[in-house]
């Protein structure tokens, strides 16, 4: 079964500077990736996916994301923080065969401090 | 415009009376599927449809039922709702690879 984890409850970053919110996945075949961002009192929004090809993916707000399949880890990046970027994010995976549900990380609220 | 409605958005109701909430999408997505988010717990799958008339639990089903009777909805029922079931739930579709939420139901069971 496919698995989802990111590591950090909670990463602190000051405004300006880099960010890195980890993830790792465990498939039995080849997976798609997925960041998702939710805002307080708000749904998911989809910043960015890896489904092939390049493996930097550039996504949504400047956020992206390198696929390393020797390492098993979809870590999303910034290389400046916002302080509007402080939200829960969540890592998810997918099989390619596409019957398998999506599953989803714990989430990591990231706190971006001016 | 691509869009997953909820309905309610947020609702209050009291132990073993049964509850439905809806989700409804316009893009012909055949995969929908049913979440929950707790805290520290991220979003956990209850349900999922890979089409009509076929539904698979996800890892925390118990509790729950849902049907796929047309393609555009998917409505998640409780039975007999317990204060456990308090939680925020999503409902989502997917297609191909984009996966599309709902905004959200907040649920108290008292």
């Amino acid at each position: 079964a496919q698995s989802v984890a990111q590591p950090e409850d909670q990463v602190n970053v000051a405004e300006g500077n880099p960010l890195t919110v980890k993830c790792t996945y465990s498939v039995s075949g080849n997976p798609y990736l997925f960041w998702y961002v939710q805002y307080p009192n708000r749904g998911l929004q989809f910043l960015l996916k890896y489904i092939t090809g390049d493996n930097l993916v550039k996504g949504s707000y400047g956020f992206e994301a390198e696929f390393n399949k020797s390492q098993t880890s979809f870590h999303l990046k910034k290389p400046s923080a916002l302080v509007s970027d402080s939200a829960l994010y969540f890592c998810a995976v997918i099989l390619t065969s596409g019957n398998t549900p999506l599953v989803f990380g714990k989430g990591t609220r990231l706190s971006v401090i001016a | 415009e691509a869009q997953v409605t909820q309905n309610p958005r947020y609702l209050i109701t009291v132990t073993g009376k049964k509850l439905t909430v809806t989700c409804s999408q316009n893009m012909n997505h055949e995969y929908m599927s049913w979440y929950r988010q707790d805290p520290g717990l991220g979003l956990r799958q209850i349900y999922y449809s890979m089409n009509v008339e076929v539904t698979d639990k996800g890892d925390v089903p118990e509790g729950y039922k849902v049907s796929r009777k047309e393609k555009r909805n998917f409505p998640l029922i409780l039975e007999s709702p317990s204060p456990n079931q308090t939680s925020l739930y999503f409902c989502a579709t997917l297609g191909g690879t984009e996966q599309y939420f709902g905004p959200g139901t907040r649920l108290t069971v008292t």
